[in-house]
């Protein structure tokens, strides 16, 4: 159980493009889902909390206008990177938080690396 | 601020002997509690949680911690060390809340020697 899923794995694009990337819990249903941002040989940077049903929270520092997040469904999170630049490129990963889990555990995502040429 | 503080961001063992990775938080108030292991390039998998039901707590692949308040601990041990513990760990705590952020450790690379 308690099975997160990220699409794509690994994706490829040109500077400036808008690459899309769903996190779905496939097992549970998640009122909330975080999306992470990991640099080589570093920590997870959270940079946004979303909430299905409502606006997402950023984090201080973080872009909402060029990280676009969509928590339309209880299972299903977005993360859209607008007009992408080679700076963007990292490994993002999301978590979903069940909502009957009295504990507050995050199961992750197998993550999904950007390169932007 | 609340933070999470991994002792070593890198440990060497050799296959068999015990694993040991600490993790200490920074607050009176005893937090939820978690570890995770991440293996290159993948997502962070669950390897335990600290409930408030046991302060020992026991994991997946043999894992284990220890949840000490007097010392505002919570360190993660294995007795016998294989290959394919080899990984990077993160310790992580939540306050719970309204937002029930996560907040990790630097984490620790885990390499075991043969």
């Amino acid at each position: 159980g308690a099975v997160v899923s990220q699409h794509p794995s690994w994706v490829i694009c040109k500077s400036g493009t808008s690459v899309k990337i769903e996190c779905r819990s496939l097992d549970f249903q998640a009122t909330t889902m975080f999306w992470y941002r990991q640099f080589p040989k570093q920590s997870l940077m959270l940079m946004a909390t979303s909430n299905e049903g409502s606006k997402a929270t950023y984090e201080q520092g973080v872009e909402k206008d060029k990280f676009l997040i969509n928590h339309a469904s209880l299972t299903l999170s977005t993360l859209t990177v607008t007009s992408a630049h080679p700076e963007d490129s990292s490994f993002y990963i999301c978590s979903a938080r069940d909502r009957t889990d009295v504990y507050e555990t995050q199961y992750f995502g197998p993550g999904t690396r950007l390169l932007v040429l | 601020a609340q933070s999470v503080t991994q002792l070593g961001s890198h440990v060497s063992v050799s296959e068999g002997a015990l694993v040991l990775l600490r993790c200490n938080y920074s607050s009176s108030v005893p937090p939820y509690l978690f570890w995770y292991v991440q293996y290159p390039n993948q997502g962070l998998q669950l390897l335990l949680k600290y409930t408030s039901a046991a302060t020992l707590v026991k994991g997946i692949n043999g894992f284990e911690a220890e949840f000490k308040k007097s010392e505002t601990s919570f360190h993660l041990t294995k007795p016998s060390a294989h290959m394919s513990d080899a990984a990077e760990y993160f310790c992580a705590v939540s306050y719970g809340g309204a937002t029930n952020k996560l907040i990790f450790g630097t984490g620790t690379l885990l390499a075991v020697q043969p």
